[in-house]
């Protein structure tokens, strides 16, 4: 059974810096794109970017490009998000998705979600 | 850059069909998938590639593409699709995933 399971909730300041993860589990993490997905809670979702584990490949959204990073420790089936410098504006509860065929492909299996609460 | 427009809400009594839209300006040949999400809960996919179903979810759920516009179709709709809708798809000029904003099923 392929498994997503998220590090837990977040409670930080504006300026700190925090990496939240992202273990998958049940199958070759290496050959799966996997992605970082973020929902302001009532809102929609947002697509923040890609990583693929096989090469380190890595694409980010446009809008959010400088503002996180995205990597992946193979060798722990591990991805993170991080970001150097939080804002308020950063609050939101942040999912990992596993996608299948990049490109035109679809996210078939979901973390459980991460809570990011900055305040000031 | 383009967009995904899903209507805010669709209301439908129980056993009745439920039908969500997801309008977009870079179809073409671009398949579609949808995911469905209930309160507190991560998003399930429940369509993908346009109409195909992945294991576990009910023949009731389908879907269709018209020129722009694709349909999610729920038929004999129960309390439990009561859940957030959401439309996806992959924008290949700006190499982004894209989600619609989402579609609020009530079930009367």
């Amino acid at each position: 059974e392929v498994q997503l399971v998220q590090s837990g909730a977040e409670v930080k300041k504006v300026g700190e810096s925090l990496k939240i993860s992202c273990k998958g589990s049940g199958y070759d993490f290496s050959t799966y794109w996997i992605a970082w997905v973020r929902q302001v809670p009532g809102k929609g979702l947002e697509w923040l970017g890609i990583f693929y584990p096989g090469d380190s490949d890595v694409r980010y959204s446009l809008s959010l490009q400088g503002q996180v990073t995205i990597s992946a420790d193979k060798s722990i089936n591990t991805a993170y998000l991080q970001w150097s410098s939080l804002k308020a504006s950063d609050s939101a509860i942040y999912y990992c998705a596993r996608h299948i065929n990049w490109g035109d492909g679809y996210f078939d299996s979901w973390g459980q979600g991460t809570l990011v609460t900055v305040s000031s | 850059s383009s967009v995904l427009t899903q209507p805010p809400s669709v209301s439908v009594a129980p056993g009745q069909t439920a039908r969500i839209s997801c309008e977009g300006d870079n179809f073409g040949s671009r398949p579609v998938h949808w995911y469905q999400q209930k309160p507190g809960q991560a998003p399930v996919l429940v369509l993908h590639d346009d109409s195909d179903r992945p294991s576990g979810i009910p023949e009731r759920f389908s879907g269709s593409i018209s020129g722009n516009t694709a349909t999610l179709a729920i038929s004999r709709v129960e309390a439990g699709d009561g859940a957030d809708y959401y439309c996806q798809v992959w924008d290949g000029t700006t190499d982004h995933v894209l989600f619609g904003g989402g579609t609020k099923l009530t079930v009367l």
